[in-house]
């Protein structure tokens, strides 16, 4: 069991670029989720999904796009990087009780990403 | 959602106990209080949680009055890796948010 594996562990990009961030989990968990944590801050939810085919939006979804084609995988697309987007970013799981997030969620290593 | 208040930081010493306060006054009657912990460099780490009275287990207890307007995060005995930030939550649903946590230092 890998539980929540998140790819790249680092990344840079230059303003405009675009990339996909990686998430997958092997626990079948129907809930998964997108923070940001900027330094010295707390987390920030940008996008989440209960299912596969159903995604939502957070705190901060601008400049961020994200698809639930499947129950394992939730990749998370910067669409036009800007340096604002510097941040950590972590991927979550979790089973839903009664179709809701009650649970505790397992949190992904996470993604360092640098926008110059 | 329910918003939360706790501590900034808090510094402690090796075998005391620690007491965490997490203020959540418009808490909903469905809503539950969790609690995780992050270390530097990593994902945050599910604790504890509960919905009223006491909860304790291995790691941590969680004591909620019965006003549930607050929640106190005992840690006994803490030792230098107990040291770390401390997120309190609050909220039932799909958008679970995290405040800004209280960070823990445990000296020697």
């Amino acid at each position: 069991n890998a539980g929540v594996t998140q790819t790249p562990k680092f990344q840079v990009l230059k303003t405009g670029q675009s990339m996909t961030l990686q998430c997958a989990q092997d626990m079948n968990h129907e809930y998964m989720s997108w923070y940001r944590q900027d330094p010295g801050m707390g987390l920030r939810l940008i996008h989440y999904s209960v299912g596969a085919g159903i995604t939502d939006q957070g705190e901060v979804p601008n400049g961020y796009n994200v698809s639930r084609s499947t129950t394992e995988d939730f990749p998370l697309r910067l669409l036009s990087a800007a340096p604002s987007q510097t941040s950590v970013y972590f991927c979550a799981s979790s089973y839903l009780l009664a179709g809701e997030l009650t649970d505790t969620q397992y949190f992904g290593p996470g993604t360092r990403l640098t926008v110059l | 959602l329910a918003k939360t208040t706790q501590p900034i930081s808090m510094d402690s010493y090796e075998g005391q106990e620690v007491n965490i306060t997490c203020s959540h006054n418009n808490i909903a009657t469905n809503d539950y209080i969790t609690w995780y912990q992050q270390f530097p460099s990593q994902g945050p780490r599910f604790i504890i949680q509960g919905y009223k009275t006491k909860v304790t287990n291995e790691v941590a207890s969680l004591f909620i009055p019965a006003d549930r307007k607050s929640s106190t995060l005992s840690l006994p005995r803490v030792s230098l890796s107990d040291t770390a930030v401390y997120y309190c939550l609050v909220g039932v649903g799909n958008m679970l948010t995290f405040g800004g946590g209280t960070r823990l230092m445990v000296k020697p």
